[in-house]
């Protein structure tokens, strides 16, 4: 089983520029979430989503925006991109929060905006 | 906003000592929590899940969980420079986890 696979693992963007980073689980998850982690301040959730067709905004949604058409994908897609938006993102899926329900990480996509 | 606090170190210790890791989180309806290990490039990687009042223990790992004072530890005993990592406590806000901005722990030899 891959777990939980993101794409691309690096990527250099200039402001305006816009971009889709995938990310794609095995794992028959209904759960999958969006994080952006700055160093120093912890992982922030971006976008969410309980299942297919279902998505909700998270603590920081500006500027992004998501689409759940199938249980396996949940791709993040960022508009007009910012340098505000150089960060590491992560994507996570699991089981519904609670017993057993902790995140499978994919390994992350660095994005740098010039 | 719901918080979780931790101090974000570093903690430095002993390569043989334990090291003692603390998070308080503001929400009363929290029930479950959990430590993550990441390290310096890497993703966060599961360690310990807690859900009741007490201790519970995993090899060299133990998770308290206190509701009532509203905080969470991991003890991480014998502790070797591999452990020398970024850790992660996150607790359960709704449909998904709020994460504390993490502790760096440092193991010297």
């Amino acid at each position: 089983n891959a777990g939980v696979t993101q794409t691309p693992k690096f990527r250099i963007l200039k402001i305006g520029q816009s971009m889709t980073l995938q990310c794609a689980q095995d794992m028959n998850h209904n759960y999958m979430y969006w994080y952006r982690q700055d160093p120093g301040m912890g992982l922030k959730l971006i976008y969410y989503s309980v299942g297919a067709g279902i998505t909700d905004k998270g603590e920081v949604p500006n500027g992004y925006n998501v689409s759940r058409s199938t249980t396996e994908d949940f791709p993040l897609r960022l508009e007009l991109a910012a340098p505000s938006q150089t960060s590491v993102y992560f994507c996570a899926s699991s089981q519904p929060v609670g017993q057993e329900g902790s995140y499978t990480f994919g390994s992350g996509t660095r994005l740098t905006v010039v | 906003q719901k918080e979780v606090e931790q101090n974000s170190g570093p903690l430095s210790v002993p390569e043989g000592a334990i090291a003692s890791l603390n998070c308080t989180y503001s929400d009363r309806g929290s029930q479950s929590f959990f430590w993550y290990r990441q390290y310096s490039g890497k993703s966060p990687e599961l360690i310990m899940s807690i859900y009741s009042n007490g201790d519970k223990e995993d090899g060299r790992f133990t998770a308290q969980l206190n509701k009532a004072s509203q905080y969470v530890s991991l003890l991480i005993r014998d502790s070797q420079p591999s452990d020398s990592a970024t850790y992660l406590c996150a607790v359960s806000a709704g449909y998904a986890l709020n994460f504390g901005k993490g502790t760096s722990l440092l193991v010297t030899p």
